[in-house]
């Protein structure tokens, strides 16, 4: 199965902060790299699709980047509803393995 | 408007039985990859089946193979998991998930149920 890792585990920033997720991949995934935003609670919600792509309704303050085994997820200027976890998953081959999460609060 | 609705979870006992049922609304569900994912308390997402649109191709990740099936039934706009011999560590918030096609190419989770949840527990 493909590994997928991302850091940090946690993560403290302010509103209006720049922020950026890493994901590294066991192998190379090609661009076959997904972002999920989850806030408590709730259902994850698609943030990004194949590595760079904005899924409809999501802001561009969300951006992604990357290919092969490293992949960032970049958060222009924070504003306090971006505070939840974040997840990378690969959907390169089965099983679609997801990142352990990034945890982003408030400092 | 699209809708994902879930329901079967419960508490069951180790080695007991259950399956899970998801309600698609509002796409064409013959088109779409479907999904499951489960999140077990406090802990992250975790990738557990997929079937494909006529149900010709379904992966399992290695921990519930020979357990758990994914199935559907595109009369009823419906996806299924069976889940047999539960274990503790099957105990999770279970997800049901579109698997949407970029290009017919490139898989993501686009939409979700609001989940399930499974207790494993004597």
């Amino acid at each position: 199965d493909i590994q997928m890792t991302q850091s940090p585990s946690s993560l403290s920033a302010s509103v209006g902060d720049r922020v950026t997720i890493t994901c590294r991949a066991s192998q190379s995934i090609s661009s076959y790299l997904n972002w999920y935003q989850q806030k408590p609670g709730k259902a994850p919600n698609l943030l990004i699709y194949a590595t760079s792509n904005l899924q409809s309704g999501v802001p561009s303050r969300f951006s992604g980047s990357g290919s092969g085994t490293d992949f960032t997820l970049t958060i222009s200027s924070l504003l306090p509803e971006d505070f939840a976890t974040y997840y990378c998953q690969q959907s390169y081959t089965p099983p679609q393995t997801f990142g352990q999460g990034t945890k982003l609060e408030i400092k | 408007e699209v809708q994902l609705v879930e329901s079967g979870g419960g508490l069951v006992q180790p080695g007991g039985s259950l399956r899970l049922s998801c309600v698609a609304s509002g796409f064409t569900f013959t088109s779409y990859w479907m999904a499951w994912v489960r999140q077990a308390p406090g802990k992250g997402l975790e990738w557990v089946a997929n079937i494909k649109e006529d149900g010709s191709e379904k992966y399992h990740v290695d921990s519930v193979k020979g357990r758990f099936t994914i199935s559907r039934d595109n009369a009823k706009n419906s996806l299924y998991l069976q889940m047999n011999s539960l274990r503790a560590e099957d105990t999770a918030v279970y997800f049901c998930a579109r698997d949407q096609l970029w290009y017919q190419l490139f898989p993501s989770l686009d939409y979700w149920g609001q989940g399930t949840l499974v207790t494993v527990s004597s």
